[in-house]
C-alpha cells in the first residue's frame, strides 16, 4: 500500500511569489492535514480537510490556504511568500472519524526555501 | 486546550543500554497519544499510539510506551538501544473532548545512541 505522497520534495522560491504543494493520501483515507515544521517553532498545525471540507485551521495568516479534491488529494498554497515561510511542509492522512484515534500517517514532506 | 511537553532536548545513551524519552501531556478530556520518529531530511514515521485499554503499548522496532494517567505521562522506552535509533522523536496528543482534528506535538527529543 502506497504511503502519503508529497510533491515536489524540494523547491526554492523568491519572496513575493506563491507556491502550491500537493499531497496524495493513503488510499481510502479521507482526512488530510498539513503541518509546518521549522527549527524555531517546531511542528505547527496548518489545516485539516475531510471530504473536501476544511474542519480545522491553525493559527496562520490568510496567505496560507488549502483545498481537498473529491479523490481526497489535497493542495496547499502560500501566497506572497516571506523568508519566514521557509520550512518543511508535511502532509498527513488518516481514516478519521469524528473524534478519532485513527493513526495519522505522514508523507516525506516538501522542503520550501524562500530567498 | 491540548499540549505536550518533552522535557529533554537531547538524550544520549550507549548502544545496548535502555532508552527512555519522556513526554507529559495536558488535555481537558481523555488523550489519544502518539509517538513519531523523524530521521534527517525525512517525514515523521509512526511508532505507536495509546487510545484506550492496556497502559503498556508496544510499537514498531522494539519500542514501547507506558500511559500513566495520574502523572499525565506517556514515556517512550526501548530496552536495548541501537545506533540506528539515533533520530528525532516527537510525542503528540489529541484531546478526545475537542472538536479539533489536529495533533499537538512536543518540541522533540534528539536521541543519540553511541556505539
Amino acid at each position: 500500500k502506497a504511503g502519503v505522497t508529497q510533491t515536489p520534495r524540494y523547491l526554492i522560491k523568491t519572496r513575493g511569489q506563491q507556491v502550491t504543494l500537493s499531497c496524495s493520501p493513503i488510499s481510502g483515507h479521507r482526512s488530510v492535514s498539513w503541518y509546518q515544521q521549522t527549527p524555531g517553532q517546531g511542528l505547527q498545525f496548518l489545516f485539516e480537510y475531510f471530504s473536501e471540507t476544511q474542519r480545522n485551521k491553525g493559527n496562520f495568516p490568510g496567505r496560507f490556504s488549502g483545498r481537498q479534491f473529491s479523490n481526497s488529494r489535497s493542495e496547499m498554497n502560500v501566497s506572497t511568500l516571506e523568508l519566514g515561510d521557509s520550512a518543511l511542509y508535511l502532509c498527513a492522512s488518516s481514516l478519521a472519524g469524528r473524534v478519532s484515534g485513527n493513526t495519522i500517517y505522514f508523507g516525506e514532506g516538501s522542503w520550501l526555501t524562500v530567498v | 486546550a491540548q499540549s505536550v511537553a518533552q522535557p529533554e532536548d537531547q538524550v544520549k545513551v550507549a548502544e545496548g543500554n535502555p532508552l527512555t524519552v519522556k513526554c507529559t501531556y495536558s488535555v481537558s478530556g481523555n488523550p489519544y497519544l502518539f509517538w513519531y520518529v523523524q530521521y534527517p531530511n525525512r517525514g515523521l514515521q509512526f511508532l505507536l499510539k495509546y487510545i484506550t485499554g492496556d497502559n503498556l503499548v508496544k510499537g514498531s522496532y522494539g519500542f514501547e510506551a507506558e500511559f500513566n494517567k495520574s502523572q499525565t505521562s506517556f514515556h517512550l522506552k526501548k530496552p536495548s538501544a541501537l545506533v540506528s535509533d539515533s533520530a528525532l522523536y516527537f510525542c503528540a496528543v489529541r484531546d478526545t473532548s475537542s472538536n479539533d482534528y489536529k495533533l499537538s506535538f512536543g518540541a522533540g527529543t534528539t536521541v543519540t545512541v553511541r556505539a
